[in-house]
């Protein structure tokens, strides 16, 4: 595609419910990145993946956050059980290949999720 | 642990010059960027430096020194729609990139 897609692009949903975000990037983009960021604050890591595999989940907050990725595009990020602290924008952003040091990253417009 | 350093706010009039500071303590170095975002928007990637030394590109400047450990970003010319978050990026020896919080830019007329 043109640029990196993201659905949808609000949520709100319930305490407790379980949410999923979806991420298209863009075509031939081998690296794909989730990060969160809540109100006024910088970027936080979630995850990234090198193709479909997963290299660096280190950042995913908790075992409710999971994310995988299929075909090497579409990518999505699963919240279970949400809380009203994973209430956040969440963007993914995709880049040509990483491990270069030059990784031009291209982000979407985010999902802004409300957990109510 | 690695850290990553800029202002929180800066104030700045139209038509006049700005320079955003960033410094940073990572595990190695493989680059600094800079990327620009609007309130409710996505990041816009602005620059990148991996050599010390002042990389120009219109109104915007990025410079690095490694021993230092520090970048500015340089705005010239300030416009209203330079209003933005200005986020320091570096990616460290496991080509991760660690993510400052950002500096908060508003120009005054």
């Amino acid at each position: 595609g043109a640029g990196v897609s993201q659905s949808p692009s609000n949520k709100v949903t319930e305490k407790g419910k379980d949410v999923e975000l979806r991420c298209d990037p863009i075509s031939g983009h081998t690296a794909l990145y989730w990060y969160r960021q809540s109100l006024g604050q910088g970027l936080e890591f979630l995850i990234y993946f090198q193709g479909n595999s997963a290299p660096d989940k280190s950042g995913l907050p908790s075992d409710r956050f999971s994310a995988e990725r299929t075909g090497g595009s579409v990518s999505t990020l699963t919240i279970q059980r949400t809380q009203q602290e994973d209430s956040a924008v969440y963007l993914c952003a995709s880049s040509l290949e990483s491990g270069t040091g030059y990784e031009k990253l291209f982000f979407g417009s985010g999902t802004q999720l409300s957990v109510l | 642990g690695q850290n990553i350093d800029q202002p929180t706010e800066m104030t700045a009039t139209e038509g006049a010059i700005v320079q955003i500071n960033c410094t940073y303590q990572t595990s190695g170095f493989n680059g600094l960027f800079w990327y620009q975002q609007h309130a409710g928007e996505a990041p816009t990637f602005l620059s990148y430096n991996v050599l010390d030394g002042l990389e120009e590109k219109g109104r915007f400047s990025s410079f690095l020194s490694r021993s230092k450990g520090y970048s500015y970003l340089l705005l010239k010319e300030l416009q209203m729609k330079d209003s933005a978050s200005y986020l320091c990026a570096v990616m460290d020896s496991n080509y991760q990139l660690i993510w400052g919080a950002g500096t908060k830019l508003i120009i005054k007329p």
